[in-house]
């Protein structure tokens, strides 16, 4: 079965800190996808990245950053120097290789504050 | 940037009452879905399509239904709306093929019923 894990329900920070958002999974397939989404409080996905089960390298956009270790089934997004418009209710997915489902996380509401 | 829409964007409607909620995607994507989330909660799968004339129901058991006629196309409606299914739907799309990629998501439906 797949299972995607947001412990964190809520975060808050102060602008400017930055915050880890972490994703736990589950599966038992060797080949597979992660994603995370932030939806804004307008209603929207937005979709942020996605990562291979087959590339563990880490990867840098701007203020956020992805960290994939299949070792402990986690794929954690840290935001740098976060602001105001980073407060979103942010999603971690899973798909299965050549499957149509996505499976979502519960999400994890960031509320940054000025 | 995503080319996929949801009409109406919010819906009050009294109880009782037949709707239609529309989706419809530009990006020729085979694949689409309908997601029921309450705010600030955990995505719930309700119905997908893998293409014209394939539906087929999601995890949560949903009184919706839905067709697929055309590609570009995946309506979504209720017969007899009642007060329980106030939430927000959101479709989403996703490329068909041995490409795993991201989901589109539309702007979502803000449902209420009264």
């Amino acid at each position: 079965a797949q299972k995607v894990t947001q412990a964190q329900t809520e975060i808050s920070v102060v602008e400017k800190e930055d915050v880890t958002l972490d994703c736990v999974y589950e599966t038992r397939d060797t080949t597979y996808y992660l994603f995370w989404y932030k939806q804004p409080p307008s209603g929207e996905l937005v979709f942020l990245i996605r990562r291979n089960s087959f590339d563990e390298q880490n990867e840098i956009s701007g203020r956020y950053s992805w960290n994939f270790q299949k070792s402990t089934s986690s794929f954690n997004f840290t935001i740098t120097a976060s602001q105001v418009v980073d407060s979103a209710v942010y999603f971690c997915a899973l798909r299965r290789y050549n499957f149509n489902k996505f499976y979502f996380g519960s999400g994890t509401k960031l509320n940054v504050k000025p | 940037e995503a080319d996929i829409y949801q009409t109406p964007r919010y819906l009050v409607i009294g109880t009782g009452k037949k709707i239609t909620l529309e989706c419809s995607q530009t990006m020729g994507h085979d694949k689409m879905y309908w997601y029921q989330q309450d705010p600030g909660m955990e995505l719930h799968l309700i119905h997908y399509s893998y293409g014209v004339n394939s539906t087929e129901k999601g995890d949560l058991s949903s009184e919706s239904t839905v067709s697929r006629i055309r590609t570009e196309h995946f309506p979504l409606t209720l017969e007899s709306a009642r007060p329980s299914h106030t939430s927000q739907y959101l479709c989403a799309s996703s490329e068909s093929g041995h490409l795993n990629t991201e989901a589109f998501f539309g702007q979502g439906t803000r449902l209420t019923v009264v």
